[in-house]
């Protein structure tokens, strides 16, 4: 079965130190991969995707993600975490089969202390 | 980029009486909407797929009576919980796909029935 795994319900980190919230996907073929953030009773924002090419992805806000197709996993990071990137956040695939449906992982939740 | 609008994004309503969620793109034209459920810290759970002017694919468990999805535009959306339940609250959250590997999340509908 098609799956993402976030690993990690939660993550905590200092600010100002860097971040890696991680996902690992069981998809087919060479899957889309996304990464969206979701704030208190809001809808999920859109952070970067990989579709193809380079195997770092840059986005909002200061993350980026790196593609690891051996391994089958698409990490997000960020080189210093600031407080308000403190937010709940999805990793998402897409296969790529010519079909829209989109699998979410868990979640992680990421807390940054001042 | 792409902007998709909920309304309303709270609503409370009693047992046995039915709510109207909508779903717009606001700059575009979305062929594909999408409603998802999500239960406190869980990730979302796609319901149905709603296409422009056909009947919405439902997902497996998902009731299609209770759950009524209207696409009656290029830009417009709705679901309706009907003879709504306490076990129908819950965040709900629409996207609408733009490109074929985009998809535009909505900012949710807290919905509590009491």
């Amino acid at each position: 079965a098609q799956s993402v795994a976030q690993p990690e319900d939660q993550v905590n980190v200092a600010e100002g130190n860097p971040l890696t919230v991680k996902c690992t996907y069981s998809v087919s073929g060479n899957p889309y991969l996304f990464w969206y953030v979701q704030y208190p009773n809001r809808g999920l924002q859109f952070l970067l995707k990989y579709i193809t090419g380079d195997n770092l992805v840059k986005g909002s806000y200061g993350f980026e993600a790196e593609f690891n197709k051996s391994q089958t996993s698409f990490h997000l990071k960020k080189p210093s975490a600031l407080v308000s990137d403190s937010a709940l956040y999805f990793c998402a695939v897409r296969p790529n089969t010519g079909g829209f449906k989109t699998i979410f992982g868990a979640g992680t939740r990421l807390f940054v202390k001042a | 980029g792409a902007v998709v609008s909920q309304h309303p994004s709270r609503v409370i309503c009693k047992s046995g009486t039915s709510v109207k969620i909508e779903c717009r793109s606001l700059d575009f034209q979305a062929t594909t909407m999408f409603w998802y459920r999500q239960f406190p810290k869980q990730s979302l759970m796609l319901m149905a797929t709603s296409n422009e002017g056909s009947k919405a694919t439902y997902e497996q468990g998902v009731e299609k009576d209770k759950f009524l999805i209207n696409h009656a535009s290029l830009t417009l959306s709705t679901l309706t919980v009907t003879s709504a339940h306490p076990e129908d609250s819950s965040f709900y959250i629409c996207s609408a796909r733009v490109l074929a590997a985009e998809q535009y999340f909505g900012p949710g509908t807290r919905l509590t029935v009491t």
